[in-house]
């Protein structure tokens, strides 16, 4: 269980073009999906936080229009990185929160993420 | 603010040998600590958590870690390593206090088991 998909799993485009990249959780509810971008040999980082029927709530120095977010359902979330350039050439990771109520109903919260296979993209 | 440090950039191992890859923790608050390990051009694949309760932590594939509260460290630990162990890990720190949604990676170790 708490299985986490991306697609496409790689991608070539030309500068200028955009991108779309889907995350899915492919055997449980997300309501929180998050989306790491990670240079080589570095460290991933956090772009946004994805909440289900909600906008995103970006991290400080990502740009909103730059990277376009949807979650539209519990099990899917996009990432469409707009007018590309190479500089955005970089590995894409989506996670999700599996959705976890305790005995009393409220929201667990040592759920930890679950992380999708990435997605390489290269801007020519 | 939350951060983890992981101090070797990376560590080799003879197959059968122990290894142990190192991480240090600063946290506002009670600290929850994971261990990430990443093939290449894959995901991250969760090996083990702590959150409360035994210091050493067991987790996937015979890895463990150990909590240690006085040098805030979770160094990640497996008695006799693979070459099939041979990756990226990464220590993570969740934030309990601000938005625990959100983790904190360490720049992540790589793992090279020789035969």
């Amino acid at each position: 269980g708490a299985v986490v998909s991306q697609h496409p799993s790689w991608v070539i485009c030309k500068s200028g073009t955009s991108v779309k990249i889907e995350c899915r959780s492919l055997d449980f509810q997300a309501t929180t999906m998050f989306w790491y971008r990670q240079f080589p040999k570095q460290s991933l980082m956090l772009m946004a936080t994805s909440n289900e029927g909600s906008k995103a709530t970006y991290e400080q120095g990502v740009e909103k229009d730059k990277f376009l977010i949807n979650h539209a359902s519990l099990t899917l979330s996009t990432l469409t990185v707009t007018s590309a350039h190479p500089e955005d050439s970089s590995f894409y990771i989506c996670s999700a929160r599996n959705l976890f109520r305790g005995l009393a109903g409220d929201l667990g919260t040592d759920n930890e993420q679950f992380f999708g296979p990435g997605t390489r993209l290269t801007v020519l | 603010a939350q951060s983890v440090a992981q101090p070797e950039d990376q560590v080799n191992v003879a197959e059968g040998n122990p290894l142990t890859v190192k991480c240090t923790y600063s946290v506002s608050g009670n600290p929850y600590l994971f261990w990430y390990v990443q093939y290449p051009n894959r995901g991250l694949q969760f090996l083990l958590k702590y959150i409360t309760g035994d210091n050493l932590v067991k987790g996937s594939y015979g890895f463990e870690a150990e909590f240690n509260k006085s040098q805030t460290s979770f160094h990640l630990k497996k008695p006799s390593a693979l070459v099939s162990d041979s990756a990226l890990y990464f220590c993570a720190v969740r934030d309990m206090q601000y938005n625990f949604n959100k983790f904190y990676f360490g720049s992540g170790t790589k793992l090279n088991v020789k035969p």
